[in-house]
């Protein structure tokens, strides 16, 4: 199965660690993202990019919060100092689209990561 | 900024029956796309269908059908012969084009039952 993956799937912490979390994409996938969802709600947006190139942070990506995806394949996203409220199921997802604008952009979304904060 | 609502939180149908799923959507980009997903209790996100704003015609994918009303900015999910297997999180989402392109916004969601 070449899907997305997600490493770990869950992930406990205290509050004050760091954690990582990895996620490598569909292969030939040029576009990768980063979401988060709380129970009841849908994902929120949080970064995404373009082969290696990080074109959009969310407002809700506090500084505590990196994202890297270095020669545009694999990417982790760090969270320093984890606060409780960061607990969450961490979604990544990727997308091939051939035209800057397109709107047609199916993503495929990985099993993500549930981060619990103690 | 984009902007999507389901206001149903909670749906119920009978086994083999229709059920529509509504979503509407706030956006002031003249090109976008309308994605719905499935989310079953494992949590996996799956996608079932794509709508973009200048097609013509409704999409159609299988049992899935979206009703697209450009006017009202809505973008309905309807299930044909519901399945148990049906049960889960149903999300509408958009994509906007443009320099906007890449960017996704989710609903909240509806958690639709199948009852046998």
């Amino acid at each position: 199965d070449t899907g997305v993956s997600q490493d770990p799937r869950h992930k406990i912490t205290k509050r004050g660690q760091n954690v990582t979390f990895r996620c490598d994409p569909i292969s030939e996938h040029n576009r990768l993202y980063w979401y988060r969802q709380t129970l009841g709600q849908g994902p929120e947006f949080l970064t995404y990019f373009q082969n290696e190139a990080q074109l959009e942070k969310s407002r809700l990506l506090s500084d505590r919060f990196s994202a890297e995806r270095p020669k545009g394949s694999f990417s982790t996203l760090e969270i320093q100092r984890t606060e409780q409220g960061d607990s969450a199921m961490y979604l990544c997802a990727s997308s091939l689209v051939y035209l800057e604008g397109a709107v047609y952009n199916e993503q495929f979304f990985g099993p993500g990561t549930r981060l619990t904060v103690l | 900024a984009q902007k999507i609502t389901q206001t149903q939180p909670g749906m119920f149908v009978q086994e083999k029956e229709a059920v529509t799923l509504d979503c509407t959507y706030d956006t002031s980009d003249p090109s976008y796309g309308l994605f719905w997903y499935k989310q079953p209790s494992s949590g996996e996100m799956i996608f079932l269908i794509y709508q973009g704003s200048y097609d013509q015609q409704n999409a159609t994918e299988g049992r899935y059908s979206l009703n697209f009303q450009k006017a009202r900015k809505s973008a309905n999910l309807v299930i044909s012969a519901s399945q148990l297997g049906d049960s889960a999180m149903y999300f509408c989402a958009m994509t906007p084009g443009g320099t906007n392109a890449g960017k996704s916004t989710f609903g909240d969601g509806t958690t639709l039952t199948v009852k046998p």
